[in-house]
């Protein structure tokens, strides 16, 4: 069975970065896409990027260039880097197995206060 | 970035009644490869999205057969024939066809 597990401090302060762990039991994730998204308070959804099967990337360009997306294979993780956070970045961040949209980790709360 | 308006944004509804959720797109979904990349998402409380229908109208696996999608071009629909408890939590359709992918703002079912 496939899967996900996201993990990093729940509480942020303004302008510095926010750092998550997606760790990835059942599949490996040299195959397939790998994603970040997440869900503002309120119903706001927001697909943030993914890191493909090669470890090339996407990012969504509203998150210029304060995304990184990399991996770890020897341990099967993938991360997700945001840096320069403000209280904006206050939400639930997700992994998924991006395109098929079928596994979904449980959600982290990260709330980006001084 | 491609806009997804769902209607309505709450639902009220009793057990066994049918429902539809719409979800309209500001620019055709159909891709040049052919496939149409328009998804449906439920998230109940307390849980982390679950895939119902992707490609428009195809159903997950173990997803009950109550849940049908339809649509094409700019309009799309997901239907819940027979509400059942189960049910309740946000609906968001999702759209890879153009980059970035974009969710519609929510559906939420409630009980009436």
């Amino acid at each position: 069975e496939v899967q996900l597990q996201e993990s990093g401090p729940g509480l942020v302060k303004p302008s510095q970065s926010l750092s998550l762990t997606c760790s990835v039991t059942g599949y490996s994730i040299t195959s397939n896409y790998w994603g970040w998204i997440r869900k503002f308070p309120g119903n706001k959804m927001e697909w943030m990027g993914y890191i493909s099967y090669s470890g090339s990337t996407s990012y969504n360009p509203s998150l210029k260039s304060r995304i990184s997306i990399t991996r770890d294979t020897s341990k099967n993780q993938f991360f997700l880097q945001l840096n320069s956070v403000t209280t904006e970045d206050t939400a639930t961040y997700y992994c998924a197995r991006w395109g098929e949209l079928d596994y979904w980790g449980q959600g982290v709360m990260v709330t980006v206060s001084s | 970035d491609v806009v997804l308006t769902q209607t309505p944004p709450t639902l009220s509804a009793t057990i066994g009644q049918s429902v539809s959720i719409s979800c309209r797109s500001s620019q055709s979904l159909l891709h040049s490869n052919g496939n149409t990349y328009l998804h449906w998402l439920l998230q109940r409380p307390g849980q982390s999205p679950q895939l119902l229908i992707y490609l428009v109208s195809r159903l997950e696996s173990g997803v009950p057969n109550r849940f049908s999608g339809s649509g094409s071009g700019t309009d799309f629909t997901l239907k819940i024939s027979g509400v059942e408890a189960e049910d309740l939590g946000v609906y968001y359709c999702v759209q890879g066809t153009h980059a970035p992918w974009t969710f519609g703002g929510g559906t939420k079912l409630e009980l009436k």
